[in-house]
């Protein structure tokens, strides 16, 4: 079975520096998709970025990088220049692209992000 | 475009009582989801649905029932709650495999 693993439940960044948030999987697939996704205290989930497994290249959105290292099954968030607005409950996804259980998206237990004025 | 909508947004139930729980989409997607989030658990799938009629059991099932008659509607039922069944509640859709679009989450009490 696949599982999701966010080995820190809680990190601290200064305003306008950069936190990396670690995440590790394990799976058998080679085909599959991971996420992360921000949840604010107001509750909703927002997607932060995505990456295919075959992409040899790391996904970035403006401020979010990922660093994806497909042998060792890690696959963590980059966050620069952190706002305020960046605090929240991180989650790191996996999700298999084929074969049986198409509705199982496989989350960690989340990363509290804190940042510090 | 609202995207997926829940209601309601917060209900308190007595032990034993029913309930069901409402999502909408209106992003014409195939899959559709029911997560509940507690503490120091992240989100754990209680059931899916790949299409209109059709559903499936997650992680979690025991206890609920699902159903999708409407393409762009999926359905949580408690039957009789327990306070077990307290936790955040979030309705998901995708197109396929791709990402997936949450609701704003239901946070049920059962006392």
């Amino acid at each position: 079975a696949q599982t999701v693993t966010q080995s820190q439940p809680e990190m601290s960044v200064q305003e306008a520096e950069t936190v990396t948030l670690s995440c590790t999987y394990d799976t058998s697939e080679s085909d599959y998709y991971l996420f992360w996704y921000k949840q604010p205290p107001s509750r909703q989930m927002i997607l932060v970025i995505r990456q295919e497994a075959y992409k040899q290249q790391n996904a970035t959105e403006n401020r979010f990088s990922v660093n994806f290292q497909k042998a060792a099954k890690s696959f963590s968030l980059k966050i620069s220049d952190s706002q305020l607005g960046d605090a929240a409950m991180y989650f790191c996804a996996y999700r298999r692209m084929r074969g049986g259980s198409q509705g199982n998206l496989i989350f960690g237990k989340g990363t509290k992000l804190s940042v510090k004025p | 475009n609202a995207g997926v909508t829940q209601t309601p947004k917060f209900r308190v139930l007595k032990t034993g009582q029913s309930m069901t729980l409402l999502c909408a989409q209106d992003m014409n997607h195939e899959y559709m989801y029911w997560y509940r989030q507690d503490p120091g658990m992240g989100l754990r799938l209680i059931h899916y649905s790949v299409g209109e009629g059709t559903t499936a059991k997650g992680e979690v099932p025991d206890g609920y029932n699902v159903s999708r008659l409407k393409k762009q509607n999926f359905l949580l039922g408690l039957e009789s709650a327990a306070p077990s069944q307290t936790s955040v509640y979030f309705c998901a859709s995708s197109y396929r495999r791709e990402e997936a679009f949450f609701g704003q989450g239901t946070r049920l009490t059962v006392v």
